[in-house]
């Protein structure tokens, strides 16, 4: 069964700073889509970025990008220029290509912003 | 586009109540997920249906649970009777499989059992 995992509970950074959220897996399939999300105080999940395994290249979304290492199942979220409307909790995600389209949710990590 | 849609946005209900969340997934998607948030458990996937039938439930809870999806355009989870512990945020989601089946959440639903 696939697991993810982000070892991470609580991240800060200063405003206009760079911060990497970590993220593992563990899978034995080799196709596969990973996701980032974002849940603010309103609780509302966003989809941050995603990333499709067969690509090499890794996904940018204006000042998110992901380090996608499928060898060592490694997926970190790099959120550059940091904003104060940044702060949330950070679920990474990973999704099978086959059969079920269940997701596997990690148990988050909340990021702080400080002014 | 309008995005996945809930009703209500919160419900404070009694303990033994039956209670009902709603959800509209967007048009044309054809997955729907209810999940459940807490502290203590995180994330939890509940249901999930494809082409409106029920595809897992391994993850309701118990009896006390049930969920279903009579047309495309909307679904229901029904809690019956409510316990205090089943106090959490329960979300819905859709997705459309072809798009590499990004799941988009609706706003949530907050229950308090008392």
């Amino acid at each position: 069964a696939q697991t993810v995992t982000q070892s991470q509970p609580e991240m800060s950074v200063q405003e206009a700073e760079t911060v990497t959220l970590s993220c593992t897996y563990d899978t034995s399939e080799s196709d596969y889509y990973l996701f980032w999300y974002k849940q603010p105080p309103s609780r509302q999940m966003i989809l941050v970025i995603r990333q499709e395994a067969y690509k090499q290249q890794n996904a940018t979304e204006n000042r998110f990008s992901v380090n996608f290492q499928k060898a060592a199942k490694s997926f970190s979220l790099k959120i550059s220029d940091s904003q104060l409307g940044d702060a949330a909790m950070y679920f990474c995600a990973y999704r099978s290509e086959v059969g079920t389209y269940k997701y596997i949710f990690g148990t988050g990590t909340r990021l702080k912003v400080l002014a | 586009d309008a995005g996945v849609i809930q009703s209500p946005r919160h419900e404070v209900t009694e303990m033994g109540q039956e209670v009902t969340l709603r959800c509209k997934p967007i048009s044309g998607h054809n997955s729907l997920f209810w999940y459940r948030q807490t502290m203590m458990r995180g994330l939890e996937l509940l249901i999930y249906f494809n082409n409106n039938v029920p595809i897992d439930d391994s993850g309701m809870p118990e009896d006390r649970f049930s969920a279903k999806m009579p047309n495309a355009s909307f679904s229901t989870l029904k809690i019956q009777p409510s316990e205090p512990r089943d106090s959490a945020v329960y979300f819905c989601a859709s997705s459309r499989a072809a798009a590499a089946g990004t799941q988009y959440f609706g706003p949530g639903t907050r229950l308090t059992v008392l």
